[in-house]
């Protein structure tokens, strides 16, 4: 399995500000992915962070609102752009091990509150 | 597009007790995994099951995946507080590979 940690575990951001979320794998992974978990429901996946190129978003989510980055196998970054209260969430990255397993594994999550 | 539908919603027992949790798929599975998630921290792997018909343990809790892959349960025998909790089961489909779409979750507390 592949430990995850991510930075910082929660944060309280003020209206139109920006706060950059990192994920930091003890091993080099194929596949890293950025989720949200707003309140009370359940986890929705944001983006595919690739690596050495631009992110792959879901629909309904936007490069200049969630700017990810993907430097090496083992590290990623989300961004939250201009942040408002509706973004107020935990964001976790999630990681595909490697060749031969599907499991994926979870960080410990990232709590936002936007005031 | 694929959707999960956990039951319960939330569960309340008594320390000892069993229980199961249901996750039940609108289409065929390839793949269903069973996370547990403290609340407001990460998703903790507990089983991954992939085969009609097959079933996993691990401690006190078993997996299952039926033989039309189209429905899971996830039973705890002898309950304990430190199993309380929000179950999740997720599926992996859709267009972007990799992405797993969520079960809206159980919630388990286990009184001592």
């Amino acid at each position: 399995s592949a430990v995850i940690s991510q930075k910082p575990s929660r944060d309280i951001c003020q209206r139109g500000t920006s706060l950059t979320i990192q994920c930091q794998v003890d091993s080099q992974v194929t596949m890293m992915f950025w989720y949200r978990q707003q309140p009370g429901q359940s986890l929705t996946l944001i983006a595919t962070a690739n690596q050495g190129s631009e992110a792959t978003y879901e629909s309904g989510f936007v490069i200049d609102k969630f700017p990810i980055s993907r430097p090496n196998l083992t590290f990623s970054t989300l961004t939250v752009s201009n942040m408002s209260p509706e973004d107020s969430s935990i964001y976790l990255c999630s990681v595909v091990a490697g060749e031969g397993t599907d499991t994926q594994y979870f960080g410990p999550g990232t709590r936002l509150t936007v005031l | 597009s694929q959707e999960l539908e956990q039951s319960p919603q939330s569960l309340i027992v008594q320390e000892g007790k069993n229980l199961t949790i249901n996750c039940t798929s609108s289409k065929t599975l390839y793949g269903l995994y069973w996370y547990k998630q403290k609340y407001g921290e990460g998703l903790i792997f507990l089983m991954m099951l992939q085969k009609g018909g097959e079933e996993k343990s691990h401690e006190k809790i078993t997996a299952k995946l039926d033989e039309k892959k189209q429905q899971s349960s996830l039973h705890i025998t002898a309950s304990q507080p430190s199993h309380a909790g929000i179950y999740l089961c997720g599926a992996p489909g859709g267009t972007s590979y990799g992405k797993l779409t969520f079960g809206q979750g159980t919630i388990l507390t286990v009184h001592p």
